[in-house]
């Protein structure tokens, strides 16, 4: 089945620029979202095919996909930027969605 | 606005069958599919199948094939999630999700969650 690799943590000081990524083989093929959670709350999407924002999501918020890595980066990261975010994508081998282990965001 | 409500808290014994419930509103039903997924205690999210209310196809994780029965009730816009044979590891928060695409566009609404709890 496909695997989609992220880091479980990624630190980052408010103001600056945090990145993370999403492995998978040759993930730059299919359209990848992004998943923003909170403790205790449910997911919201923050991009969607790749690099889309939906209506409401800061532009902070974008997205990027080639190769075997898709990225997820948020700018001017702000304390409310702290949370889970998952990757997402379309496993058309077995028909199947598959997410990602999830990258904690702590912003220090 | 547009919302997935879903149905409250539920504790069952091993072996049992959990209902969890997910009613649409501020939308049409039928204009998007509804996916269901779940998230352990600390761990991360697992899509369980995904059904089309209009026409009620769905497609279900390898994984919980023969336990998991997805249904939709158009009249009332309300979608259901069915998984029988509980064992411990189901414990989890489920969720419904809608999106306009089977494979474009991400879930863009999701219900709150419903905590399943299996406990002899």
């Amino acid at each position: 089945s496909y695997v989609l690799t992220q880091p479980p943590s990624v630190s980052v000081a408010p103001g600056q620029t945090a990145r993370i990524t999403c492995g998978g083989n040759n993930i730059g093929s299919t359209s990848v979202h992004w998943y923003q959670q909170k403790p205790g709350q449910a997911p919201v999407l923050v991009v969607y095919d790749d690099s889309d924002r939906p209506s409401g999501i800061p532009e902070r918020f974008s997205g990027s996909n080639s190769g075997n890595t898709a990225t997820l980066t948020i700018s001017r990261v702000e304390a409310g930027d702290e949370a889970d975010y998952s990757c997402q994508v379309w496993d058309s081998s077995s028909d199947h969605w598959v997410f990602g282990g999830g990258t904690k965001l702590t912003v220090l | 606005q547009v919302q997935l409500v879903q149905s409250g808290a539920e504790v069952k014994k091993p072996g049992a069958s959990v209902k969890v419930s997910c009613k649409a509103s501020g939308y049409i039903l039928t204009n998007y599919y509804i996916y269901w997924v779940r998230q352990a205690p600390g761990q991360g999210l697992e899509w369980m199948g995904i059904i089309n209310p209009s026409g009620g196809n769905t497609t279900y994780a390898q994984k919980f094939q023969g336990r998991v029965t997805m249904t939709s009730d158009t009249s009332t816009s309300t979608v259901y999630m069915e998984l029988s044979s509980l064992r411990s590891e189901d414990a989890a928060v489920y969720f419904c999700a809608r999106g306009p695409d089977v494979y474009y566009y991400g879930m863009d609404v999701w219900g709150q969650g419903t905590t399943v709890t299996v406990s002899s």
